[in-house]
C-alpha cells in the first residue's frame, strides 16, 4: 500500500468545470507538496504547504492536517490545465525527500 | 525559483551500455536529487548528491549501477550502467530551493531512456 493515495486516478473534465484531485496520507507530515506533470515529462512546484489554504490564479491547495488530507482544485478549467498532478509529502526530520503519490491523470475537453 | 538543464532529454541506448545524464543548476544549490520515473508509475528517488562525498543511495539503489558524481553545487551527473530494457525510465534530477528544512523542489526536464 502506498504510503500517499491519490484519487481519482483519471479524470475526465469539460472545460470550465470545477475540479478537485484528493491526496491522503498514512502518517504525520511536515510539508506537502502539489506538482504538475506535462506529457513531455517536466515537472512544476505549485505548492508546498504545511497547514491552511494557499490560491495560486486558479488553483487553489488546502490541507488538513488531522485528518491527514489535502485537496487541489482548479475553477474554470482550461485544456492547457490537463496533466499529471502529483502529491507528495515530507515525512519529516531533516530532509527534503519527497515520497510521492501515483498521480492523477487529467484531461479537460474543450 | 532555481532553473535547471539536464542532458540528454532522450536517448535509445543499447543493452550492457552506459548512459551519463548531466544536471546543470542556475544557482548554488545545497541539496541535490535524482529520480527515476518507470512507465506509468510514480517517482522514485534514486540518491540524493552531496557536494565532496559519495552519493547516498535509496534502499534498492547501488553506486555500481547507479554512479553520481557532484563536483560542484551546481552541477551533478547520474551515469546508467550496464543497462537493460528495464531501466527505461524518465530520469529527473531536482533541487531544494531556499535555506528551510522543508523547501519547494524545483526539477530538471527529465531524460527519457529507452535501452532496447
Amino acid at each position: 500500500k502506498n504510503e500517499v493515495e491519490q484519487s481519482p486516478q483519471n479524470l475526465t473534465a469539460q472545460e470550465g468545470e470545477f475540479i478537485t484531485i484528493n491526496c491522503s496520507y498514512s502518517v504525520g507530515i511536515s510539508a506537502l507538496h502539489w506538482l504538475q506533470q506535462h506529457p513531455g515529462g517536466g515537472i512544476v512546484s505549485l505548492f508546498m504547504l504545511s497547514s491552511g489554504k494557499k490560491k495560486h490564479g486558479r488553483l487553489i491547495a488546502t490541507i488538513n492536517i488531522q485528518e491527514k488530507h489535502s485537496s487541489l482544485h482548479i475553477t474554470a478549467s482550461h485544456p492547457r490545465d490537463s496533466a499529471v498532478y502529483i502529491c507528495a509529502v515530507n515525512y519529516g526530520g531533516a530532509t527534503n525527500k519527497l515520497i510521492f503519490g501515483t498521480g492523477t491523470l487529467l484531461a479537460v475537453q474543450p | 525559483s532555481a532553473v535547471i538543464s539536464q542532458k540528454p532529454s532522450r536517448d535509445i541506448c543499447q543493452r550492457g551500455t552506459s548512459l551519463t545524464i548531466q544536471c546543470q543548476v542556475d544557482s548554488q544549490v545545497t541539496m541535490m536529487f535524482w529520480y527515476r520515473q518507470q512507465p506509468g508509475q510514480s517517482l522514485t528517488l534514486i540518491a540524493t548528491a552531496n557536494q565532496g562525498s559519495e552519493a547516498t543511495y535509496e534502499s534498492g539503489f547501488v553506486i555500481d549501477k547507479f554512479p553520481i558524481s557532484r563536483p560542484n553545487l551546481t552541477f551533478s551527473t547520474l551515469t546508467v550502467s550496464n543497462m537493460s530494457p528495464e531501466d527505461s525510465s524518465i530520469y529527473l534530477c531536482s533541487v531544494a530551493g531556499g535555506r528551510g528544512v522543508y523547501n519547494e523542489q524545483f526539477f530538471g526536464p527529465g531524460t527519457r531512456l529507452t535501452v532496447l
